[in-house]
């Protein structure tokens, strides 16, 4: 059985920084792209990040800035995303998701998510 | 970027009726690379369709997709109570991918 479990959400000061992690398990790890997909309370999804199997091709939303960082660990089945300065309308639900092609793919698998607060 | 359009907001049927759900791209999306997802309150957005008509792992078949280019449709042929919930429409044939805002689909 295919599982994403998402940890590391907490409320964080604005210009604060946050590493959210996604444990991996039932599927070969090194098979598929990784993403980010987030969602503001109330609002819809907003695709944030994407890594691919092996790690070396990493793609982001413009709107982050280069503000956030995605890795992946594929010894540990562990996927990462490094948030820095982080903005108060960063405030969402973070949430890991598979998929077959880094970049741009439909996601067939998605984690509980991880809530992650900004606020003073 | 492509933006998608999803209506109506809110659809309000009863379990047993067939329910319709309008996604329109702003440009069209290549290969039909659209899909769909569900999302129930408190949890993960669920895939249903892929490849704009391609169902999912263990999706019931009174779902499917329809539609290319810039028009596509997610359809319930027969609304069972679990099936009231938030559905998303996603194209992914453009980088960046992009989701629709939502139809809430919900109990009359």
């Amino acid at each position: 059985e295919v599982q994403l479990v998402e940890s590391g959400g907490a409320l964080v000061k604005p210009g604060g920084s946050l590493r959210l992690s996604c444990a991996a398990s039932g599927f070969s790890f090194t098979s598929y792209s990784m993403n980010w997909v987030r969602q503001a309370p109330g609002k819809g999804l907003e695709w944030v990040s994407s890594v691919s199997g092996s790690g070396s091709y990493k793609y982001y939303a413009d709107s982050l800035k280069g503000r956030f960082t995605i890795s992946r660990d594929n010894a540990k089945k562990s996927l990462y995303l490094q948030m820095d300065s982080l903005r108060a309308d960063d405030t969402a639900v973070y949430y890991c998701a598979r998929a077959e092609v880094a970049g741009t793919s439909y996601l067939d698998y998605w984690g509980q998510g991880t809530l992650v607060t900004v606020s003073s | 970027e492509i933006v998608l359009t999803q209506s109506p907001g809110t659809l309000s049927l009863s379990p047993g009726e067939r329910a319709t759900l309008s996604c329109r791209a702003s440009l069209s999306v290549s290969a039909s690379y659209l899909a769909w997802y569900q999302q129930k309150p408190g949890q993960a957005p669920r895939l249903l369709i892929y490849g704009a008509s391609n169902r999912a792992t263990g999706i019931p078949d009174r779902f499917s997709g329809s539609g290319s280019g810039t028009d596509f449709t997610l359809t319930i042929s027969r609304l069972e109570p679990e099936d009231f919930a938030v559905y998303y429409c996603q194209q992914y044939g453009s980088s960046p991918g992009t989701f629709g805002q939502g139809t809430k689909l919900e109990i009359k």
